[in-house]
């Protein structure tokens, strides 16, 4: 069984403070880093999957990087807003097609 | 286009019995995940499946689970003699391709009695 990491477990932020979180994976048998966001009664929603050390990906005011070589990545918020409240979730995926979670961050955003 | 649809959402069951998860992917999709996220716990993978094929299950315990993705009709999550440890939230997703972006159903939450 794999370890993924993710810290810090939960945060809280007003509302326009800028935040990021880490994501730890084993650097070896990577194929994808996966995050995704998870709302309280909702599904998982996929926010980026990333392949190649190096990797950046935006969406809006989110944003992540990818280190693959070190086994980490960050996911970057600009600006928090209140409807950014959930736990984000990064997976690892091996090159035997498993997929590993993280236990997620929680974060809230007060208004 | 409907996303993921699993069914039923809530299941209860007494000890001993039989419990049959469903999940329809989102058109398009042939590959489908099974996630279980016991109580207080992470998502935790079971089963990939691509149409008519286990591609990796070394998540799903030996005894008792078992699943399948036939060519027609939605893919099936089996627990056999179920025990109260089994209560939990399955989460199906499924994605156009390995590499892509998994869409994940609404969960099936299992009540053992």
């Amino acid at each position: 069984i794999l370890n993924v990491e993710q810290s810090p477990q939960s945060l809280h932020v007003q509302e326009g403070d800028s935040t990021n979180f880490t994501c730890s994976f084993p650097s070896s048998n990577f194929y994808a880093l996966h995050w995704y966001r998870w709302e309280t009664a909702k599904s998982p929603e996929a926010l980026f999957v990333m392949t190649l050390n190096g990797d950046e990906k935006k969406k809006g005011r989110i944003s992540a990087t990818l280190n693959t070589k070190e086994g980490y990545s960050y996911l970057y918020i600009k600006g928090s807003q209140p409807e950014d409240s959930a736990t984000y979730l990064c997976a690892f995926k091996t090159t035997g097609n498993q997929f590993y979670f993280g236990t997620g961050t929680s974060l809230t955003v007060i208004p | 286009n409907a996303g993921v649809m699993q069914n039923p959402r809530h299941l209860v069951r007494r000890r001993g019995q039989e419990a049959r998860l469903r999940c329809s992917p989102m058109k398009g999709h042939s590959h489908v995940y099974w996630y279980r996220q016991l109580p207080e716990e992470g998502l935790k993978f079971m089963v990939y499946l691509q149409k008519e094929n286990i591609i990796d299950e070394s998540g799903m315990p030996k005894e008792r689970f078992s699943a399948e993705f036939p060519k027609e009709g939605p893919s099936i999550l089996r627990i056999q003699q179920v025990v109260r440890g089994d209560s939990a939230a399955y989460f199906c997703a499924s994605s156009r391709q390995p590499e892509n972006e998994q869409f994940f159903g609404p969960g099936t939450r299992l009540t053992v009695l």
